[in-house]
């Protein structure tokens, strides 16, 4: 069955740091996203994705945030300069893009931000 | 204007029982209600899933309930296994734009005890 995967599962960084997070979307989708899940807490929205170009951003996808979809398979998130309140867990996702279809979400990268 | 209200915040209910999660939200251009399972240190996964032409759909053991007038909807999982024990979230996104973003509500521990 396809997936989405993501990369790494967990990564510590300290703060100020730039980190980048990897996501390989299901090879047929055309929508992409990044959530956000801090501990305990609800998935937030932080980015859409589409024909190569951001489709909406949240308010907390501020200026350190970008994304970028480099070769046609990976899809990024990069986080200029962290800061301990970027501590979550980051969820990529992915549809077809015919209607609303199902997103598929992969398995999350876990950061720390020390 | 944008959120989505659960409750409960927790659950628990014996094996055989029928657990109900509720939810409510305030925009009515939302047009897709999904309801999303997630286990630890897992990415949420589509349960099922309804839109607002009927007020009701069943997928094995688990069923929607949507009230379209009272702007709410709900998840019954009938005869609870310890297997369900998990985090789920009710969810609602509008088609027909470039995002179709979801908007998650905070989220129910569900622990069904044997």
């Amino acid at each position: 069955e396809p997936e989405v995967t993501q990369t790494p599962s967990h990564q510590v960084t300290q703060m100020g740091q730039e980190v980048i997070l990897r996501c390989v979307p299901i090879s047929n989708h055309l929508y992409f996203y990044w959530y956000r899940q801090i501990l305990g807490q609800k998935v937030e929205f932080l980015v859409s994705f589409y024909n190569n170009e951001i489709s909406e951003k949240s308010e907390i996808f501020d200026d350190q945030f970008s994304v970028e979809r480099p070769d046609g398979s990976n899809f990024t998130l990069k986080i200029r300069s962290t800061k301990l309140e970027d501590s979550a867990m980051y969820f990529c996702a992915s549809r077809t893009g015919i209607g609303n279809t199902e997103a598929f979400f992969g398995q999350g990268t876990r950061l720390t931000v020390v | 204007q944008q959120q989505v209200k659960q409750s409960p915040q927790s659950l628990i209910v014996q094996k055989g029982g029928i657990s109900i999660i509720n939810c409510a939200y305030e925009n009515t251009a939302f047009d897709y209600f999904p309801w999303y399972q997630q286990f630890p240190g897992k990415g949420p996964a589509l349960l099922i899933a309804i839109r607002p032409d009927v007020s009701e759909k069943k997928e094995g053991r688990f069923t929607i309930s949507f009230n379209k007038s009272a702007k709410q909807f709900s998840l019954h999982i009938m005869d609870s296994q310890p297997g369900d024990s998990a985090t789920y979230f009710c969810a609602a996104s509008t088609s027909g734009g470039a995002t179709n973003k979801l908007i998650f509500g905070t989220g129910t521990l569900l622990a069904v005890q044997p």
